[in-house]
């Protein structure tokens, strides 16, 4: 089974530019999350996905920050402009989804893409 | 203070040593306790999962959750050179486990 996969894996831009993150979940995997992992730091939920409506954004900068899922499967997250604080590990994961009876609903993590924002 | 707290090390141990490692959490309303392994540029991978309190064991891989304490621990036996990584505790209360809060992480070396 093909893991997560995310696109690019390093990308540096300086301050005010903007970036684009590409992610691909493991096939039929109906929940996707994007998560910011700081240096030194647990990841951080950005932005989850259920098929490809929003659950929860509550921690998205929303002023600079967008994601979308288009037909449920790939999604990207932007940065527009994007910020030194910025700089992090973003990471997408997928899961299975749903609640069904003793369903674990493991997230699978991608490698992540690196930003260094100068 | 921080939902979950974690001791991010560094800890350096000699090879075959028992590790322990440990995280603290003040929202008592977490029911589904993990931990993940995270090597240097890779994503997560999910190492135990525990439903509630007691102990649950994997191989050389031991997982405790005490949530009379909210504390919980992950022991690693007969510690190898390939457990060198990041081990992230994370905490849910949602059944489906679909928001993780996550610690910060403890980077552990074992030393050959």
């Amino acid at each position: 089974e093909a893991g997560v996969a995310q696109s690019p894996r390093y990308k540096i831009i300086e301050k005010r530019q903007s970036v684009a993150f590409w992610c691909n979940p493991i096939s039929g995997h109906a929940t996707l999350y994007w998560y910011q992992q700081i240096l030194g730091q647990g990841p951080k939920l950005l932005i989850q996905f259920q098929n490809n409506g929003v659950v929860d954004d509550s921690q998205l900068p929303k002023d600079r920050f967008s994601a979308e899922r288009l037909k449920g499967v790939d999604s990207t997250l932007k940065i527009q402009p994007a910020k030194l604080e910025d700089s992090a590990v973003y990471l997408c994961a997928s899961s299975p989804g749903g609640t069904a009876e003793g369903n674990r609903n493991e997230q699978f993590f991608g490698p992540g893409t690196r930003l260094t924002v100068l | 203070q921080k939902e979950v707290e974690q001791d991010p090390g560094p800890l350096s141990v000699p090879e075959g040593a028992i590790v322990s490692l440990n995280c603290t959490y003040s929202n008592s309303a977490f029911q589904y306790f993990m931990w993940y392994r995270q090597y240097s540029r890779k994503g997560p991978e999910l190492l135990m999962y525990t439903y509630s309190s007691g102990n649950k064991e994997d191989g050389r891989f031991t997982a405790q959750v005490d949530k009379s304490s909210k504390y919980i621990s992950l022991f690693i036996r007969d510690s190898q050179p390939s457990d060198s990584a990041t081990y992230l505790c994370a905490m849910s209360d949602v059944f489906g486990n679909e928001k993780l809060t996550f610690g910060t992480g403890t980077r552990l070396t074992i030393i050959p």
